[in-house]
């Protein structure tokens, strides 16, 4: 079956501009997780969701990060007035009902901030 | 809080050695998740291995085994005679009942032939 995808799979922005970054978790997952990934580096884990709901927004660096998901499919992140530091790749997970089970990542949304 | 330490950066072995990643972790929850994963060239994160705090058991799956202890708070990864296809930055992650996915820093293992 299909796995996660991402898009836009590239994206360069100018400093203070918005981005929308979007994810298809694999269908039947109803947990999907946001991560980013500077390069070189580990995983920096952003919000998790359960459904529609996002218990855990605790990794969002700032209130220019949002992010939302609706009918428990699709997920967008937004960054308003983007920073050169938010220049990463982007990464969409998702897995079955809960954190115990092994998360499938997508191929990931390199987002460039010049 | 949650944390993964993966203290080995980089290694390097020659195709056919055994090499072990170290993985040791923190966290307050008593019903937590330990995963593998390993990140290829290509780039897309692959799952190894999950593990629940409640089952001690170690793995093996072909080359690849796995020792999880408790008492040391460590789930390490070893590759048994690797192969130059091994190469690849492996990560080790902890989840939490309530969501939060922590992952460490990563190993880069590069296996020349």
């Amino acid at each position: 079956g299909a796995g996660v995808s991402q898009s836009p799979s590239n994206k360069v922005t100018e400093k203070g501009k918005d981005v929308e970054l979007r994810c298809d978790p694999i269908s039947g997952h109803t947990a999907l997780y946001w991560y980013r990934q500077s390069l070189g580096q580990g995983l920096e884990f952003l919000i998790y969701f359960q459904g529609n709901s996002a218990p855990d927004k605790s990794g969002l660096p700032s209130d220019r990060f949002s992010a939302e998901r609706t009918g428990g499919s699709v997920s967008t992140l937004t960054i308003q007035r983007t920073q050169q530091e938010d220049s990463a790749v982007y990464l969409c997970a998702s897995s079955l009902d809960s954190p115990s089970y092994e998360q499938y990542f997508g191929p990931g949304t390199r987002l460039t901030v010049t | 809080a949650q944390k993964v330490t993966q203290a080995q950066t980089e290694i390097s072995v020659v195709e056919k050695e055994d090499v072990t990643l170290d993985c040791v972790y923190e966290t307050r929850d008593t019903t937590y998740y330990l995963f593998w994963y390993k990140q290829p060239p290509s780039g897309e994160l692959v799952f190894l291995i999950r593990r629940n705090s409640f089952d001690e058991q170690n793995e093996i799956s072909g080359r690849y085994s796995w020792n999880f202890q408790k008492s040391t708070s460590s789930f390490n990864f070893t590759i048994t005679a690797s192969q130059v296809v091994d190469s690849a930055v492996y990560f080790c992650a902890l989840s939490g009942p309530a969501g939060k996915s922590t992952f460490g820093d990563g190993t880069t293992l590069t296996v020349k032939p």
